[in-house]
């Protein structure tokens, strides 16, 4: 059972570069998350969605879209890579009756230069 | 608004001594409360949760947390760490009736564990 899984763990991107996070879950959660994690910030939530094809902003979705798809794929979009990009980025799940905890990926790493 | 205040931002402490990790939260309603753990290159992970009853709730490691309604308060403690807590510990709410499950979460505490 993989849980949550993210690609890449690592990437750097010049400015204005377009990229895609990847995240697919096997546990058939319906909820999924993004959220990005700043030094010294905590993790903000940038999209979420709450079924195939249901998606929905959180806290800080400028410059990002996602699209779902499937129950397992969630994927995030950068279309235009800046700087403040920068930022280690987790995808989370839960399912239905999960009471609101999160089962978290390994996260990705994105550099913006 | 939301918001999840952590007290410190960096703790260092010997191990065997005891830890305390305040968090405070404001939100107009009922929550549920909990205490994420990152160690060093790992995934996040559930340490423990409130949702209701026992204000007391024992996780993982033998951490607990206290929830003080009174202080809007959701405090993490051991009696006694070892070097293996090295982590960062965030504390994260959602109100109850949220059914989404967004949380948020605080600017989390690193915390090392010197032998």
């Amino acid at each position: 059972n993989a849980g949550v899984t993210q690609t890449p763990k690592f990437r750097i991107l010049k400015i204005g570069q377009s990229m895609t996070l990847q995240c697919t879950q096997d546990m058939n959660h319906n909820y999924m998350y993004w959220y990005r994690q700043d030094p010294g910030m905590g993790l903000k939530l940038i999209y979420y969605s709450v079924g195939a094809g249901i998606t929905d902003k959180g806290e800080v979705p400028n410059g990002y879209n996602v699209s779902r798809s499937t129950t397992e794929d969630f994927p995030l979009r950068l279309e235009l890579a800046a700087p403040s990009q920068t930022s280690v980025y987790f995808c989370a799940s839960r399912d239905l009756s999960g009471a609101n905890v999160l089962t978290f990926g390994a996260g990705s790493r994105l550099t913006v230069l | 608004a939301q918001s999840v205040s952590q007290h410190n931002h960096h703790v260092i402490l010997s191990e065997a001594a005891s830890l305390e990790l305040g968090c405070n939260y404001s939100y107009g309603g009922t929550v549920n409360l909990f205490w994420y753990v990152q160690y060093p290159g790992q995934h996040l992970q559930l340490l423990l949760k409130y949702f209701s009853g026992d204000p007391l709730v024992k996780g993982i490691k033998g951490f607990e947390a206290e929830f003080i309604k009174s202080k809007f308060s959701f405090n993490l403690r051991k009696p006694s760490v070892q070097w293996s807590d090295t982590a960062e510990y965030f504390c994260a709410v959602n109100g109850a009736t949220d059914s989404w499950g967004k949380l948020q979460f605080g600017a989390g505490t690193q915390v090392v564990v010197t032998p």
